[in-house]
């Protein structure tokens, strides 16, 4: 069974300086892994996915994610925040078109 | 190519009612996928369909919950006499063939229950 574990309910950090958003997962075998972001009663979108290309992946808005292995972690990073940045970000898992797994969220916040 | 549609984006109904929630895949997608978000926590899987077809709903109450993709018009999350526990987002995605395995998210339908 496939699990994804956000390590942090709730991330604050100081506009221009860096985010790091924390997530470890268990799979079974090899999985995919996403960063979606969802903003104040809006819809999720997705920053950016590991399809077991690329083990370093570039997402939209400045956000990438490094998938290690060894570590069974997929952590999101950005250089420099933006006020813009303070939302819900998921890391989701899954494998082919099975139904995706959700980590319960971490939310950001970004202070002037 | 319009993304995923969900109507309605907001429903309230009283308690006892039904609620019916309506998504429509992007333009050649025949997997359609609903996930339920309660206040303060992640996506939880609800019901995996391809047209006509229930291939997994290991995530739907067994009760009051119930779910169809028919060969024409949208899919239709049911719930039928709702509680003030079934006040949640409703999102439903899609997927295609070509996708690499990403599910396109609807904005969602937010229930309320009063």
């Amino acid at each position: 069974a496939q699990s994804v574990t956000q390590l942090d309910s709730h991330v604050s950090v100081s506009e221009g300086t860096p985010v790091l958003l924390r997530c470890n997962y268990s799979s079974s075998y090899s999985p995919s892994l996403f960063w979606y972001v969802q903003h104040p009663n809006k819809g999720l979108q997705l920053l950016l996915k590991y399809t077991s290309a690329a083990t370093l992946v570039k997402g939209i808005n400045g956000f990438e994610a490094e998938f290690k292995k060894s570590e069974t972690s997929f952590h999101l990073t950005k250089p420099s925040a933006h006020m813009s940045d303070a939302a819900e970000y998921f890391c989701v898992g899954n494998s082919g078109n099975t139904p995706l797994v959700f980590g319960k969220g971490t939310r950001l916040s970004v202070i002037a | 190519n319009a993304g995923v549609m969900q109507n309605p984006r907001h429903l309230v109904r009283r308690r006892g009612q039904e609620a019916r929630l309506r998504c429509s895949p992007m333009k050649g997608h025949s997997h359609v996928y609903w996930y339920r978000q309660l206040p303060e926590e992640g996506l939880k899987f609800m019901v995996y369909l391809q047209k006509e077809n229930i291939i997994d709903e290991s995530g739907m109450p067994k009760e009051r919950f119930s779910a169809e993709f028919p060969k024409e018009g949208p899919s239709i999350l049911r719930i039928q006499q709702v509680v003030r526990g079934d006040s949640a987002a409703y999102f439903c995605a899609s997927l295609g063939l070509a996708a690499l395995n990403e599910q396109f998210f609807g904005p969602g339908t937010r229930l309320t229950v009063l």
